[in-house]
């Protein structure tokens, strides 16, 4: 067990719905990282977040957003959901920004029908 | 930029025989490396990581990967496979700018382990 909680682990929904994803990160870390994994891009990295600020975004659509909020969980907004959003949505924690190590989540399995 | 190639997308060993799967990077800079398994329907785990200190790194489970940069390698390896060991593997470059530190990783290396 990371440390790091993220719900639902199952998330079933249409096309053009929205959808909210969650994490917590292990008590003391600062940092929360987005991962999306999926069979024709692997796994690849969204977005990161730290004490509330964005720090960097990489492949995130436009129709996805992220916060992180003052107790330091995040939510991950994925909208106008496409089939092509299917997908296993990690989250990582670490303590800073630096080289320190990720700890993942154990996921939220997308499902776009 | 960094990137990272894992050489092969499925080894098949027998239990008690060693494990090699291969991977190389592409650094401008010290890279920092990882392995990460992930089991059937289950999380990313950390086997082990790289942050220039020792070459030769061990991590859980009995795995341990040894840099090399004259070959820019970066190969996990275990002396004898468990059933247990059945996974994915993904092989790992962190990329550092200061203010984050984001993962790139490689296509991973599905390990199958034969009674």
């Amino acid at each position: 067990d990371s440390g790091v909680t993220q719900t639902p682990k199952h998330l079933i929904t249409a096309t053009g719905q929205r959808v909210t994803l969650r994490c917590s990160p292990r008590s003391g870390d600062l940092s929360v990282y987005w991962y999306q994994q999926s069979l024709d891009q692997g796994l690849q990295f969204l977005i990161h977040y730290y004490n509330g600020e964005e720090r960097a975004k990489g492949n995130i659509l436009e129709r996805f957003s992220a916060q992180q909020f003052p107790d330091l969980h995040s939510e991950l907004n994925l909208s106008s959901l496409e089939l092509g959003d299917s997908a296993l949505y990690f989250c990582a924690s670490s303590s800073g920004t630096g080289r320190e190590t990720q700890y993942f989540g154990p996921g939220t399995r997308l499902l776009v029908l | 930029a960094q990137s990272v190639t894992q050489l092969d997308s499925h080894v098949s060993v027998s239990e008690g025989t060693p494990v090699l799967l291969r991977c190389n990077y592409s650094s401008s800079y010290s890279p920092s490396l990882f392995w990460y398994v992930q089991h059937p329907n289950k999380g990313l785990q950390l086997l082990l990581k790289y942050t220039s200190a020792a070459t030769l790194v061990k991590g859980i489970n009995g795995f341990e990967a040894e840099f090399k940069k004259s070959e820019t390698s970066f190969h996990l390896t275990k002396p004898s496979a468990h059933m247990s060991d059945a996974a994915e593997y993904f092989c790992v470059v962190s990329v550092w700018r200061g203010a984050t530190n984001k993962l790139i990783f490689g296509t991973g290396t599905l390990l199958a382990v034969q009674p």
